[in-house]
């Protein structure tokens, strides 16, 4: 079945530790991926997307992700973690010809340690 | 620029009332989606507009209905209401084409009693 999977329901890191994480998905042909942030009691913030060509794609507040068509996977990474990242993060994809209907993983709660 | 601005932002229910939210996009935005947020269910697509036509639909009852004005402004309904239907609604807005960002407003928590 076509889905977007989060592995992770939640995550626990240090302050100024690095951090990853994960999202897979499932479908026939290559989506429109994003990643998105939510912070408590808000609306969702995109942080980055990929379409096509460079598959390391840089986004807002010192994230990145890579995007490898091997694996079906869009990693979400930072190197550094701020105590202001705690946050639920989630992975979405929209399909090719699929206007803009976002389809949501599960999300990640992220929780940092001071 | 101002953002994308949901009213109300709280609202509480009884079950078989029905509801109106608003949703008031960026400027120059003609894209509007409408999106469920629970915690079993997670965010879940109901309907996208654009240029006041519905161009998307997800997989929602009838009782989830929308429509959008001429100045791109959305309103949803949610008819007879069932406490399931307790949720953030959230709605986002973007130029219209894929690769245009959505920009996502702060949602109305709905609780349905």
């Amino acid at each position: 079945a076509q889905s977007v999977t989060q592995p992770d329901i939640h995550i626990t890191v240090s302050e100024g530790a690095s951090l990853e994480l994960r999202c897979n998905y499932s479908y026939g042909a290559t989506p429109y991926l994003f990643w998105y942030v939510q912070s408590p009691g808000q609306g969702l913030q995109l942080l980055l997307k990929y379409f096509s060509g460079d598959t390391l794609v840089q986004g807002i507040k010192g994230f990145e992700a890579e995007f490898k068509r091997s694996q079906s996977s869009f990693n979400l990474r930072k190197p550094s973690v701020h105590w202001s990242d705690a946050a639920e993060y989630f992975c979405a994809v929209v399909l090719t010809g699929g206007g803009n209907k976002l389809t949501f993983g599960t999300g990640t709660q992220l929780k940092v340690e001071l | 620029k101002a953002g994308v601005t949901q009213t109300p932002r709280y609202l509480i229910k009884t079950r078989g009332q029905q509801v109106t939210l608003s949703c008031s996009p960026i400027s120059g935005h003609r894209s509007v989606s409408w999106y469920q947020q629970t915690p079993g269910q997670g965010l879940q697509f109901l309907f996208e507009y654009f240029s006041e036509t519905q161009r998307n639909k997800g997989n929602f009852p009838g009782r989830f209905s929308g429509r959008q004005f001429s100045n791109s402004r959305s309103e949803m309904n949610v008819s007879t209401l069932e406490l399931g239907d307790s949720a953030l609604y959230l709605c986002a807005s973007s130029l219209g084409e894929v690769q245009d960002t959505q920009y996502f407003g702060p949602g109305t928590r709905l609780t349905v009693l």
